[in-house]
């Protein structure tokens, strides 16, 4: 079957740097997103990867080794708006997604 | 309209009555979808559609029907609820012609069937 794994909540303190795991086992791969979800709202697009490397976009990087079935969500400067769920998705060979469970984040002060 | 519109925002409602979520578009995007999101699991998508007069089935089909009678608007019904459906639904939308195909989600109907 197709599994997308991700923590199920993380903890960190405002001003630091965190890291977002997921690992994804999947029939086939054509991308992987990572969207943000606050409490009650609607998840964002966040990141796309479909080539292996880190595409950075402000304060957040993602990273994608396709080889390992593995991505991760870098979050720098933590601040306490960064408090939400972090989703991870990929599209299969048939171009539907899949998603993970989510990442709660909780930012400390 | 900016977006996705969803109606209504939440509802409570018996079980075995019908009941519609409404899904406004105005991105012109080709692409429509529905999903629920339930504590614990990812995202499930329930029905499809590519284009306007098209409809596919998603992972979690059972109890709902879509429509695409246009290019904006895609309601989901339940025909029937019952309370294994209380879930918070999510419209979504796509331009699946595009390299990345970004889904843009409406704030989303939270669903009580008691």
């Amino acid at each position: 079957g197709q599994n997308i794994d991700q923590p199920t909540e993380m903890t960190a303190t405002e001003g630091a740097i965190v890291q977002i795991n997921c690992t994804y086992q999947t029939s086939g791969f054509n991308g992987l997103f990572w969207y943000q979800q606050h409490a009650g709202e609607a998840p964002t697009f966040l990141s796309y990867n479909v080539l292996d490397g880190l595409e950075e976009k402000g304060r957040f990087s993602s990273f994608l080794s396709r080889s390992k079935g593995y991505s991760y969500l870098l979050l720098k400067e933590l601040q306490m708006k960064d408090s939400a769920s972090y989703l991870c998705a990929v599209r299969d060979s048939n171009y539907q997604l899949i998603w993970g469970a989510g990442t709660k984040l909780i930012i400390k002060p | 309209i900016a977006g996705i519109t969803q109606a209504p925002t939440s509802q409570i409602l018996a079980a075995g009555r019908r009941m519609t979520l409404r899904c406004t578009q105005d991105m012109r995007h080709n692409a429509m979808y529905w999903y629920r999101q339930d504590l614990g699991l990812g995202l499930r998508l329930i029905h499809y559609s590519n284009t306007a007069g098209t409809t596919g089935k998603g992972e979690v089909p059972d109890g709902y029907s879509v429509s695409r009678a246009n290019t904006d608007d895609f309601p989901l019904t339940l025909a029937s609820a019952v309370p294994s459906q209380t879930s918070v639904y999510f419209c979504a939308s796509s331009d699946s012609r595009s390299g990345a195909n970004v889904l843009t989600f409406g704030a989303g109907s939270r669903l009580t069937v008691l």
